[in-house]
């Protein structure tokens, strides 16, 4: 298996702008996560799903956050409009049955808004 | 709420020294309690795990004992490589289905040799 695979790696923007960063879970696993770090805060979560339906987004900092799972192989993690308190590095992982036996992380996605 | 506490870093070793990373938790229930590794522009890494009281978790040379008594789950290493420079976290997950992960905010680890 090839992991769970993030895309893009890196993303620069500017301010205003829309940003979407993509997620491919290990297949077979039924919750992806979705989380942000950064030097100030540490790892936050922002949301994570069951079987591609959201169980708690209670961790998504505004309404300008938004992520969808359209199905078991694919999520997204959209910012709109980005600000540059934004950056950071957004990680997803994914994992079978809850997080009894651990996660599995993506390389990230480093996000700079400018 | 439940929470992680890990000793602040960072923490600076000669190659070969022992190594210990405090943490110390607080949980409802009884949690399964992790060390994640996280080595410079990756992914954060499943380092050990245990699942219940007086389990030890072990991989890589590293240990750690799951202490319900002193709600603990110290990170200990015998003899530290420079290869074995990175952030470590403790994470715990309570012990019913559909909860996520809750990190400590991380110990930086650098070793020289």
């Amino acid at each position: 298996d090839a992991g769970v695979i993030q895309s893009p790696r890196h993303e620069v923007t500017e301010m205003g702008q829309e940003v979407t960063l993509r997620c491919k879970p290990i297949s077979g696993h039924d919750y992806l996560f979705w989380y942000r770090q950064t030097m100030m805060r540490g790892l936050e979560l922002l949301i994570y799903f069951n079987n591609n339906v959201p169980i708690d987004d209670s961790g998504m900092p505004e309404d300008r956050f938004s992520a969808k799972m359209p199905n078991a192989s694919f999520s997204t993690l959209k910012i709109q409009p980005s600000e540059p308190r934004d950056s950071a590095v957004y990680f997803c992982a994914s994992s079978l049955v809850s997080g009894a036996y651990g996660y599995t992380f993506g390389s990230g996605t480093r996000l700079t808004v400018v | 709420g439940d929470s992680v506490t890990q000793m602040e870093g960072p923490v600076t070793l000669s190659e070969e020294a022992f190594l210990t990373i405090n943490c110390t938790y607080t949980a409802t229930g009884y949690p399964s309690l992790f060390w994640y590794v996280q080595y410079p522009g990756e992914g954060l890494q499943l380092l050990l795990k245990a699942t219940k009281a007086d389990d030890k978790g072990s991989n890589k040379g590293f240990e750690a004992t799951y202490r319900k008594e002193t709600t603990s789950f110290h990170l200990e290493k015998g003899s530290v490589q420079v290869s074995d420079s990175a952030v470590y976290f403790c994470a715990l997950t309570a012990g019913q289905a559909g909860t996520a992960l809750i990190f400590g905010k991380g110990t930086t680890l650098s070793v020289s040799s």
